[in-house]
């Protein structure tokens, strides 16, 4: 079956630490995004990328940083410039138009 | 910049009532799309439903449909019909067309189904 999958599931970040969020999908999408949700608030964005090899800067990107070498796959890496990384990580995708996104399962991820 | 609010943080039904989640956005844009994300305990989002801005019907799937106000910038679901499995958080999201399809989310409102 298609969809997205994230990996892993839940990941420990020391401090001053870089880690990388892997999201990979079988959707055939041209469109790619990361979004960060913290307790009690919305979906911020992070990243988005329309085609391979070329992305975006959302809302809260600054201490994140993305790559999109290949259409399947999107991975997200949380530096060491990111002072408050805990949180739950969503990788979405998206056919071009009016549709809405398929997501992953998510990545929450803690500092240790 | 887009806006989505949704004021209600908690409500909650009566299995098999109705219930009304509330939503307003704000947007110069003419054309653009609206939707209901739900999100269970298994924190795996799930698309409810959309709405394009150009037409003047409410869409509808099965017990969920929105009652869409384009000139107030309102867009709330109506969930008949209330089940268990419908307890979940739900967030209303806005994209415009075209371009990277980047949406914007609200805060989400916690739904309680008491049996």
């Amino acid at each position: 079956d298609g969809g997205i999958t994230q990996s892993p599931k839940y990941l420990f970040r020391k401090e001053g630490q870089n880690v990388t969020l892997s999201c990979e999908q079988n959707l055939n999408h041209d469109a790619m995004y990361w979004y960060r949700q913290d307790p009690g608030q919305g979906l911020r964005l992070i990243y988005y990328s329309q085609i391979v090899n070329d992305f975006q800067k959302g809302d809260i990107a600054e201490g994140y940083s993305v790559s999109r070498e290949k259409k399947e796959s999107f991975p997200l890496t949380v530096t060491s410039a990111q002072k408050n990384p805990t949180a739950f990580y969503l990788c979405a995708s998206s056919q071009s138009g009016n549709y809405g996104y398929t997501f992953g399962s998510g990545t929450r991820l803690t500092v240790v | 910049a887009q806006t989505v609010t949704q004021s209600q943080p908690e409500m909650s039904v009566q299995e098999a009532e109705t219930v009304t989640l509330s939503c307003t956005y704000d947007t110069s844009e003419s054309d653009y799309y609206l939707f209901w994300y739900k999100q269970p305990p298994s924190r795996q989002m799930i698309l409810v439903i959309r709405q394009e801005a150009y037409k003047q019907q409410n869409a509808t799937e099965n017990r969920f449909s929105v009652n869409f106000q384009k000139a107030a910038k309102s867009f709330s679901l109506k969930i008949s019909d209330s089940q268990l499995g419908d307890a979940a958080m739900y967030f209303c999201a806005y994209r415009i067309p075209g371009g990277a399809g980047k949406s914007t989310f609200g805060d989400g409102t916690t739904l309680t189904v008491k049996p």
